[in-house]
């Protein structure tokens, strides 16, 4: 099964720009890398998808190198509200959906 | 707002219980997905319904099961639970059946068992 590695947490400050990394070394060919944020008690939502190279949308960008076997999501100019948990997502050949751990990130002042 | 509703928000139950936990797709959505979350745990897949129709499984122990009803919304139900079955139970939606169509998820329901 396909298993995505990120790191468990991270700390930044406001109004840095903050790169969370995640390995998915069998990541299958027809797969998309999908990231979500989650708070606390609530359910995750998605933040952005992408196959290859760069996509970027309001809320963030994600790096997709050629080979696949990796991603960053980069989150421009956090603030204190972007403290939660990141996930990052490869499917799997039998189309259920891989959570790893997720990423907490930690936002300070 | 995801579009995604959950019912009830918060059950508290004894051991040895049964209940049941239901989901409202956003609207247009055919595929319903359930997840469990325990206390500072990632999500874990239980299953995945598309159209009414069982799509995939993932690790639901035999004491819950879940159906998908001509209306879309969506059961999931829980029996003999134990101790360990409390956690944050997610439903999700998407368009599609794919693995690559974004999930929206519900709130979710808090399940605790004493």
């Amino acid at each position: 099964l396909a298993k995505t590695t990120q790191p468990i947490s991270m700390d930044s400050y406001e109004g840095q720009e903050v790169n969370i990394t995640c390995s998915h070394n069998n990541i299958a060919t027809n797969d998309y890398i999908t990231w979500y944020q989650q708070f606390p008690s609530q359910g995750p939502r998605f933040i952005i998808q992408g196959y290859k190279t760069k996509v970027t949308n309001e809320v963030a960008s994600l790096f997709i190198p050629a080979d696949r076997k990796s991603s960053t999501l980069s989150l421009p100019r956090v603030s204190l509200s972007d403290t939660a948990v990141y996930y990052c997502l490869g499917g799997d050949s039998n189309y259920q959906l891989i959570w790893g751990a997720g990423t907490k990130l930690i936002i300070k002042p | 707002d995801s579009g995604v509703t959950q019912t009830p928000k918060h059950l508290i139950t004894a051991t040895g219980q049964r209940v049941t936990l239901r989901c409202s797709p956003r609207s247009g959505d055919l595929s319903v997905y359930w997840y469990q979350q325990s206390l500072d745990q990632g999500l874990q897949f239980l299953i995945q319904y598309y159209n009414g129709e069982e799509r995939a499984k993932g690790n639901i122990l035999e004491r819950f099961s879940a159906q998908q009803f001509p209306d879309l919304h969506s059961e999931l139900n829980l029996s003999s639970l134990e101790l360990g079955d409390s956690a944050l139970y997610f439903c999700a939606s998407s368009p599609g059946q794919g693995k690559n169509s974004p999930l929206h998820f519900g709130n979710g329901t808090r399940l605790t068992v004493t």
